[in-house]
């Protein structure tokens, strides 16, 4: 257990679906990031945010959409994605920004 | 273009032997590494870290060296058990980039009995 919960932890959606990714932290962190991880790639960082605001975002296409409502919360939309899309997405969050960041467990997601 | 590497993909230890992972960089301007652990299913896990003013960091049954000559990495781990079986990967950050955790593809380590 790492104080950082992911939600739901597998998921399978077509491509016309809407869906959402929750995050929690219960570490008090300020930051809060958002990485895919596909098969033989590296991790990709895709948002970051700090004290709720967005602090980097990675040219990632639009059908990915964050949310952060507070800082313990953080939400990746997914609408209209490919099969690509496919992969685990990781929540990761830090006491601040540039220190080492403490994941979840992620949410497989496969996209049909 | 600029990249964070490891040399192996795969490395097999016999239990009880000591364990040494390799990770290569090639910024410069890198001032924080972390290496990280994921087991299959899960997230990666925070295993140690070190700052570019250090040459080596200890924890338990790990350590970490940096070369900072060479931009070079290892992870080495005494007395490697089967709970030891997993993914290493190693992470920079670069300086101006402070919220940028830049990940390698990672090197899996096989635990033989």
């Amino acid at each position: 257990e790492t104080g950082v919960t992911q939600t739901p932890r597998h998921l399978v959606m077509g491509m016309t679906n809407k869906k959402s990714l929750k995050c929690e932290q219960h570490l008090g962190h300020n930051a809060m990031y958002w990485y895919k991880q596909s098969a033989k790639k590296p991790l990709e960082l895709m948002f970051v945010y700090s004290l709720e605001e967005r602090v980097e975002n990675n040219s990632v296409p639009s059908r990915f959409s964050p949310e952060c409502p507070n800082s313990s919360h953080l939400f990746l939309h997914l609408h209209t994605l490919q099969p690509e899309d496919s992969a685990l997405y990781l929540c990761a969050s830090s006491p601040g920004t540039g220190i080492k960041a403490f994941f979840g467990q992620g949410t497989r997601l496969t996209v049909v | 273009g600029e990249s964070v590497g490891l040399h192996l993909p795969t490395l097999s230890v016999q239990e009880g032997d000591n364990s040494i992972i390799n990770c290569a960089y090639s910024n410069s301007a890198s001032d924080y590494f972390i290496w990280y652990k994921q087991e299959s299913g899960k997230g990666p896990q925070f295993i140690i870290d070190i700052r570019s003013n250090m040459d080596k960091r200890q924890g338990q049954r790990v350590t970490v060296l940096l070369n900072k000559t060479v931009k070079h990495l290892s992870l080495q781990i005494a007395a490697t058990q089967p709970g030891d079986s997993a993914v290493y990967f190693c992470a920079e950050i670069r300086s101006g980039t402070a919220s940028k955790l830049t990940f390698g593809t990672g090197t899996r380590l096989q635990v033989t009995l």
